[in-house]
């Protein structure tokens, strides 16, 4: 599976966009991006994952350069219950091997 | 629609004795796997499981970590002889059977157990 790399720690101001990046510069063809966040005390939560095209939906939108070697997962209009530590995983999906590998992400904290 | 329940949601144990944890994944969902955290680290990959069989256990302790997921009732991870490093979160997540679930590799997560070991 191919390594990402996420900054530590981020601060957004309430209201506004968080722009979350990613790199994974040595992703293959079949790997998808996906991202998921845990807030405090809970288990993860799925966010998003795409291929090679851009997607939206309720939550976030997710962004994949053209070489796919990074994206930027954004929260559009940020609140206080969105801090949490946001996972970048870049995975392909199979039969046999199905778990996620969770990195140490990073850690958004939405300030009022 | 519930999700994937885990209990209990705090377990208390003495050294040495047995920890059981059990997960019901969602409805429909066949496939569940088993995560621990460590405090102030991140999630690591034990087990993952299909109805009767052991798929991948590949991040599971060599002694004293066992699963299971029968063909009814929920997947239970069992931890023998607890020591003071088994004290961790541990999370259950499902996704669903078929090339849907595959070709999404989405998983939903429970709220997790909390084992302390005394």
């Amino acid at each position: 599976d191919a390594k990402t790399t996420q900054p530590t720690s981020m601060d957004c101001a309430e209201g506004r966009a968080a722009n979350l990046p990613c790199n994974h510069s040595t992703i293959s063809g079949n790997e998808y991006v996906y991202w998921y966040r845990q807030i405090h005390s809970q288990g993860p939560q799925y966010i998003i994952h795409g291929l090679k095209n851009n997607e939206t939906n309720e939550m976030a939108s997710l962004i994949i350069t053209e070489d796919r070697k990074s994206s930027t997962l954004i929260l559009p209009h940020a609140t206080l219950r969105d801090t949490a530590v946001y996972y970048c995983i870049v995975r392909v999906p199979s039969y046999n091997n199905n778990d996620m590998r969770f990195g140490a992400g990073t850690r958004l904290t939405v300030k009022p | 629609n519930a999700g994937v329940m885990q209990n209990p949601r705090h377990l208390v144990r003495r050294r040495g004795q047995e920890a059981r944890l059990r997960c019901s994944p969602m409805k429909g969902h066949s496939h569940v796997y088993w995560y621990r955290q460590l405090p102030e680290e991140g999630l690591k990959f034990m087990v993952y499981l299909q109805k009767e069989n052991i798929i991948d256990e590949s991040g599971m302790p060599k002694e004293r970590f066992s699963a299971e997921f029968p063909k009814e009732g929920p997947s239970i991870l069992r931890i023998q002889q607890v020591v003071r490093g088994d004290s961790a979160a541990y999370f259950c997540a499902s996704s669903p059977p078929g090339l849907a679930g595959f070709a999404k590799n989405i998983q939903y997560f429970g709220a997790g157990t909390r084992l302390s070991v005394l």
